[in-house]
């Protein structure tokens, strides 16, 4: 049992912006700072997209950005493209040394 | 920063695996290396971590007991052992590496597929 929850799915149209939450089940995860997402194509390996809550990797869009509501970290995807297409995870760092990811959105461009 | 895993594995019930991951382009000793698996049309399962530098390792609970993680530091590499194979360990292991901080995985190999099967 994950305890950072997520949508199954989420879909949208080209030009949309589309939103992922991410609700921490648990106390000690979920710590906006500690909080990363992954961008996963099919049959590839995941890729850094957000990182410490807010950041972004050089070389990733800016059209990637977050929020957080009380237990709840967003993905928010302003511009949705075709290239958008792919599974989104978030992650956290836990105490103890602990990670633990979301169960994975898979999202779709219309 | 480069990461190559190593091949495809097919194992039995029981069994037990090897796979390892052989880093490049940073201070080895320095930096945790991990490992994530995905099992088939599944999500990503953080399974544990290594310091090769102090030897420390941490693991899920959901692993503990099943999972061995260690290191040739005299050759970059981090080896997960996982025993007591069944068939939901048929998964794609992902070794990933934290560099910019430790606490998320900024580089990830290419995975590997261990399939357990009779």
């Amino acid at each position: 049992q994950s305890a950072l929850t997520q949508p199954a799915s989420v879909s949208g149209s080209p030009g949309q912006s589309i939103t992922i939450s991410c609700t921490a089940t648990s106390s000690d995860v979920g710590i906006y700072n500690l909080v990363s997402w992954y961008q996963q194509h099919p049959d590839k390996a995941p890729k850094l997209i957000i990182y410490e809550g807010d950041k972004r990797p050089s070389g990733v869009s800016a059209r990637f950005s977050t929020s957080k509501s009380d237990k709840t970290v967003s993905l928010t995807i302003s511009g949705l493209q075709a290239e958008d297409e792919a599974y989104y995870y978030c992650c956290s760092y836990a105490l103890s040394d602990i990670w633990v990811f979301g169960g994975g959105t898979k999202v779709t461009v219309l | 920063v480069h990461i190559v895993q190593s091949g495809t594995e097919v194992k039995k019930p029981g069994d037990s695996v090897r796979v390892s991951c052989k880093t490049s382009g940073y201070s080895f000793l320095d930096y945790n290396v991990h490992w994530v698996r995905q099992a088939p049309g599944q999500g990503l399962e953080w399974m544990g971590w290594i310091r090769p530098g102090s030897l420390k390792t941490g693991a899920s609970e959901r692993f503990q007991g099943r999972v061995t993680i260690s290191t040739d530091t005299s050759a970059n590499i981090v080896y997960m052992d996982l025993s007591g194979l069944t068939y939901e360990d048929t998964a794609v292991y992902y070794c990933a590496c934290p560099i910019r901080a430790a606490t998320f995985f900024d580089y990830w190999g290419q995975g590997v597929l261990v399939a357990v099967s009779s």
